[in-house]
């Protein structure tokens, strides 16, 4: 069973700083695995899907990278700004699941100061 | 071009009662997934609909079904309703399988 885990659980910057947010899975066999960030009480906005063939996907400021072998995956934000600050999730899609049932992390909130 | 949309926002109901959800997908998207996000345990997969065919459901009761129209616009339904059952209940569309996913807003529902 795919199981999908964030480190850390939350996490607090002072602006203009690089950050990494980690994201780790049980089972290699996946389909692609996706980005998302969901501000409070909000839906789920996407930032990066990242196809199981890729190691890297960016997207201005976002860079996701991806070792399938290894199970993991990273999100690196430059320069966070306040307005960074939400719940980032990652999710998986895995190739033995028909369709597209992803399976999401817990997340990790991000808070950035001013 | 439109995004996902999801009515009502908000919902409250009482135990036993049952409800529906409805979910209009961007345009020309013909996959739908339903998802369930509580604090407890987070997002969880209910069931995926394409071509108003099921193709995939999750580990959730019976109780908990769906439909999809040849619109593609979906609706969930949720019978007997437990405490339980209060989340944000959230509906997201894309154009293929294992495609990038957009969500909607989400329907919160309170059970009482």
């Amino acid at each position: 069973k795919q199981e999908v885990t964030q480190i850390p659980a939350a996490l607090s910057v002072p602006e203009g700083e690089n950050l990494v947010l980690n994201c780790s899975f049980t089972d290699s066999a996946i389909y692609n695995l996706q980005w998302f960030r969901q501000d409070p009480g909000k839906g789920l906005t996407s930032l990066l899907l990242i196809q199981s063939s890729q190691r890297e996907q960016t997207s201005g400021r976002l860079n996701a990278s991806l070792d399938k072998s290894s199970g993991r995956s990273t999100l690196y934000i430059a320069a966070s700004q306040p307005g960074d600050s939400a719940t980032y999730l990652c999710a998986v899609s895995t190739v033995n699941q028909a369709g597209t049932a992803l399976i999401f992390g817990k997340g990790t909130t991000l808070s950035v100061s001013s | 071009k439109a995004g996902v949309t999801q009515t009502p926002r908000y919902l409250i109901k009482t135990r036993g009662q049952q409800v529906t959800l409805s979910c209009s997908p961007i345009s020309g998207h013909r996959s739908v997934s339903w998802y369930q996000q509580t604090p407890g345990q987070g997002l969880q997969f209910l069931f995926e609909y394409f071509s108003e065919t099921q193709r995939n459901k999750g580990n959730f009761p019976g109780r908990f079904s769906g439909r999809q129209f040849s619109n593609s616009r979906s609706e969930m339904n949720v019978s007997t309703l437990e405490l339980g059952d209060s989340a944000l209940y959230l509906c997201a569309s894309s154009w293929g399988t294992r495609e990038t996913q957009y969500f909607g807003p989400g329907t919160r529902l309170l059970v009482l």
